[in-house]
């Protein structure tokens, strides 16, 4: 069975700074691997994601997530962050036809 | 396109009512999804539709839970009864196949149930 861990369940930063959320899952076949990000009152939304390729892969608002499949890990990060960043994010897998698997979700505060 | 769409956006009801969450994906999108949010779990999947028809519901916690999909159009997740512990904000997504697997979800803005 796929799964996904997200071992930072709550980050704290101040504007500017740099930002890495771990991600790895567990599964040895072939995946597809995706951020999404969920603002506050607002419903999921796709940041980016990871078919084949380029293992770095550029999403929306300057983010990027780096898949290392030795590691089974999916890394999202950013180089300076910024207030309007302020919300939680998710990483998830999907092998073969099954359905997407979401790890818990990391909320990401931001300050000014 | 307006986007996957859900009713009620809240919900509050007592415990051992029955409850009824709605949604009506993207048309043209021939996978249905519904998911649980809550702060100790974060997102699970409960039950998935492929063209109206389930394909994986091993995720629904217990019998009090069912889902149906009539027709392309239309789902409904159903909760009798209902006990304080499904509180949570249920999110229905679609998404379509005609750019394979790697097709992304739509979320709806969730329905937020609150048992009493």
């Amino acid at each position: 069975a796929q799964s996904v861990s997200q071992h930072n369940h709550h980050v704290i930063l101040s504007e500017a700074a740099s930002l890495e959320l771990g991600c790895n899952y567990s599964y040895g076949g072939t995946v597809n691997l995706f951020w999404y990000v969920q603002y506050p009152g607002q419903h999921l939304q796709l940041l980016l994601k990871y078919f084949s390729g380029d293992p770095l892969v550029k999403g929306i608002k300057g983010f990027e997530a780096e898949f290392i499949k030795s590691k089974f890990s999916f890394n999202l990060r950013k180089p300076s962050v910024q207030w309007s960043d302020t919300a939680e994010y998710f990483c998830a897998v999907r092998s073969g036809r099954r359905a997407l698997t979401f790890g818990s979700g990391t909320r990401l505060q931001v300050q000014p | 396109d307006a986007g996957v769409i859900q009713s009620p956006r809240h919900e509050v009801t007592e415990m051992g009512q029955e409850v009824t969450l709605r949604c009506k994906p993207i048309s043209g999108h021939d996978y249905l999804f519904w998911y649980r949010q809550t702060m100790m779990r974060g997102l699970e999947l409960l039950i998935y539709f492929n063209n109206n028809v389930p394909i994986d519901d091993s995720g629904m916690p217990e019998d009090r839970f069912s889902a149906k999909m009539p027709n392309a159009s239309f789902s409904t997740l159903k909760i009798q009864p209902s006990e304080p512990r499904d509180s949570a904000v249920y999110f229905c997504a679609s998404s379509t196949q005609d750019r394979g697997p790697m097709s992304p979800l739509h979320f709806g803005n969730g329905t937020r149930l609150t048992v009493t």
